[in-house]
């Protein structure tokens, strides 16, 4: 298994592009999760969905949107970048819940200009 | 507010010399906390889950105790493999968001 896939690695935008982010799982979890890292904070969760067809917002979904077509893909989509939106993103996938034993993806460092 | 706080915000230590990290909690009830490590460039990896004041969690070098107000990851004579940032979380009472800390970061010098 692969587990939990993030595509790309590294990205820098100029403000006002759009870009989505891929991730997807292998391991038939019903609840997946996008979160972003600054430094000196911890995980903030920006949306999340408990299925495929049902996505919901987290703590920070203002300038983000998701989908969710299949159990395994659930890409974030920035809209308009912001230098603001300057962060490591972070995918995990849980079994059902959140506070079920999360599996995070590598990560993407994405830079806005 | 719900709230997380982890200390200290760094720790170096040598390396066979044990210490502990510190996760204090303000939530209006506990239905779990986390402790999760996360290498450098890498994402977190899930260590322990804890659920009730006295319990405790051990693997390897590493074990989890949990008070009412409080969580500690106690590390007995660490290696330098034990480097990285850890991380705790906690849900509140209620809720299935977890509220997470800002992180230890651990560095085990040889």
């Amino acid at each position: 298994n692969a587990g939990v896939t993030q595509t790309p690695k590294f990205q820098v935008l100029k403000t006002g592009q759009s870009m989505t982010l891929q991730c997807a799982q292998d391991m038939n979890h019903e609840y997946m999760s996008w979160y972003r890292q600054d430094p000196g904070m911890g995980l903030r969760l920006i949306h999340y969905s408990v299925g495929a067809g049902i996505t919901d917002q987290g703590e920070v979904p203002n300038g983000y949107n998701v989908s969710r077509s299949t159990t395994e893909d659930f890409p974030l989509r920035l809209l308009s970048a912001a230098p603001s939106q300057t962060s490591v993103y972070f995918c995990a996938s849980s079994y059902r819940v959140q506070t079920d034993t999360q599996y995070f993806g590598p990560g993407t460092r994405l830079t806005v200009l | 507010e719900d709230q997380v706080t982890q200390s200290p915000e760094a720790l170096r230590l040598q390396e066979g010399e044990s210490s502990s990290l510190n996760c204090s909690y303000t939530v209006s009830g506990l239905r779990g906390l986390f402790w999760y490590r996360q290498d450098p460039g890498k994402g977190p990896e899930f260590l322990f889950t804890l659920y009730s004041a006295g319990e405790e969690k051990e693997k390897e070098r590493l074990k989890a105790t949990l008070t009412k107000k409080e969580s500690f990851l106690h590390i007995t004579a660490p290696k330098p493999e034990d480097s990285a940032t850890y991380l705790c979380a906690v849900q509140p009472a209620g809720n299935y968001q977890l509220i997470w800390g800002a992180g230890t970061k651990l560095i085990i010098k040889p």
